[in-house]
């Protein structure tokens, strides 16, 4: 079965300093990967994914994330962090069963930039 | 519409009454998400319809929890006789449909059982 683990429910940086939120996944083939953010009081939004290609992925708000097969990784990264940034971010990865579709998402990480 | 919508927003209910939770997807998206995300947890998938094909219903709780989509647009999440433990936020998405595609996401429902 799909699943993906984020390995630290709380990540700290100092704002102008790089970011990474870590995630791993655990599919059979090859994996749809997804990362959303989730601001305080509001609803999921997307970042980024990876379907195929470049294993490094660019995406919204200056955020990419580097699909590492070898790792199963798909860490999230950016290399100068705003407070802005605090927020849940969510990986996820696309559950490839019989019905397919469905994003199996992780535990989420609560980013904490400060000034 | 421009986004998915979801309603009500808040809803606060006693425990043992029925609650209608009430998502509206992105005009012209086939497949519709509905997921749960209790206080300080993940998001907690609960049931899928794409198209016209059966539900995966694999993520529902227990059988007090029920949804359906009505002509491929408008769904409901309906729970039964709501116990304390339903508080969350439930959260609808919805995507084009086919594996490629990410999701949009309401606003969600908070549901409160008192």
């Amino acid at each position: 079965a799909q699943s993906v683990a984020q390995p630290e429910d709380q990540v700290n940086v100092a704002e102008g300093n790089p970011l990474t939120v870590k995630c791993t996944y655990s599919v059979s083939g090859n994996p749809y990967l997804f990362w959303y953010v989730q601001y305080p009081n509001r609803g999921l939004q997307f970042l980024l994914k990876y379907i195929t290609g470049d294993n490094l992925v660019k995406g919204s708000y200056g955020f990419e994330a580097e699909f590492n097969k070898s790792q199963t990784s798909f860490h999230l990264k950016k290399p100068s962090a705003l407070v802005s940034d605090s927020a849940l971010y969510f990986c996820a990865v696309r559950d490839m069963g019989n019905q397919g579709g469905k994003l199996i998402f992780g535990q989420g990480t609560e980013l904490s930039v400060k000034p | 519409g421009a986004g998915v919508s979801q309603s009500p927003s808040n809803k606060v209910t006693e425990k043992g009454k029925d609650v209608e939770l009430r998502c509206d997807p992105i005009s012209g998206h086939t497949a519709l998400y509905w997921y749960r995300q209790s206080l300080g947890q993940g998001l907690e998938f609960l049931i899928y319809f794409q198209g016209n094909s059966a539900p995966d219903k694999s993520g529902l709780p227990s059988d007090r929890f029920s949804a359906e989509r009505t002509g491929g647009s408008v769904s409901t999440l309906t729970i039964q006789r709501t116990q304390q433990e339903d508080s969350a936020v439930y959260l609808c998405a919805s995507s084009p449909g086919g594996d490629r595609y990410g999701y949009t996401f309401g606003s969600g429902t908070r549901l409160t059982v008192v």
